[in-house]
């Protein structure tokens, strides 16, 4: 099997707060977790690639310092929103793969995050 | 952008019908991968197609890919109302993994 979870699966903030959701694969070792960002009716948009033990790779426009990527382990990886604004309310989804030659990725079934 | 482009946008038909989805894209590729995403929910893989490859089927999923047109399609046959939820193709070119995702169809199975 493959199975990606997320928690939490949604979360109401206020604005200025962080938010913290985790990616967990929970039958293998994913050395690679990705991590998107989809707005309502739209496709997804690539956020950041995550691999165990080094630093995210983001994507092009997106703040770094704003989406923190932490991945400690090679069940778990998480995304920190800090001080979160009504704008970054959005539905995120991570992604695993079991290994870096592996095309293609199990989802987690996303987070909605709704800052108010 | 990378992005590809689907479609029709939202497509919708009886039980029983085919649906047919169509993706374009802009650069080469490694493969072309179709996911399936059911509302509020994460995605799941349905079907990859290597570039060298023309056509592949899996139960009632077909997929073509024609490079040269930088296209690709998805026919579910028999429809089913199960099978009503957003299709997106995804481009792999061989960076890492990384996926490049379509815009999506939208796609409602009425009984």
């Amino acid at each position: 099997g493959a199975v990606v979870s997320q928690h939490p699966s949604r979360v109401i903030c206020k604005s200025g707060t962080s938010v913290k959701i985790e990616c967990r694969s929970l039958d293998f070792q994913a050395t690679t977790m990705f991590w998107y960002r989809q707005f309502p009716k739209q496709s997804l948009m690539l956020m950041a690639t995550s691999n165990e033990g080094s630093k995210a790779t983001y994507e092009q426009g997106v703040e770094k310092d704003k989406f923190l990527i932490n991945h400690a382990s090679l069940t778990l990886s998480t995304l920190t929103v800090t001080s979160a604004h009504p704008e970054d309310s959005s539905f995120y989804i991570c992604s695993a793969t079991k290994s870096k030659y592996q095309e293609t990725q199990y989802f987690g079934p996303g987070t909605r995050l709704l800052v108010l | 952008s990378q992005q590809g482009e689907e479609d029709p946008q939202a497509l919708s038909i009886q039980e029983g019908e085919n649906a047919t989805m169509n993706c374009s894209y802009k650069t080469s590729i490694n493969n072309l991968q179709w996911y399936r995403q059911n509302s509020g929910r994460g995605l799941v893989h349905l079907i990859l197609i290597r570039s060298n490859e023309r056509e592949k089927h899996s139960g009632r999923l077909r997929v073509t890919l024609d490079t040269s047109k930088k296209s690709s399609s998805l026919l579910i046959t028999a429809s089913r109302a199960a099978d009503t939820a957003s299709y997106f193709c995804a481009t792999d070119v061989g960076t890492a993994s990384k996926l490049t995702f379509g815009t999506g169809t939208r796609l409602q199975v009425m009984l």
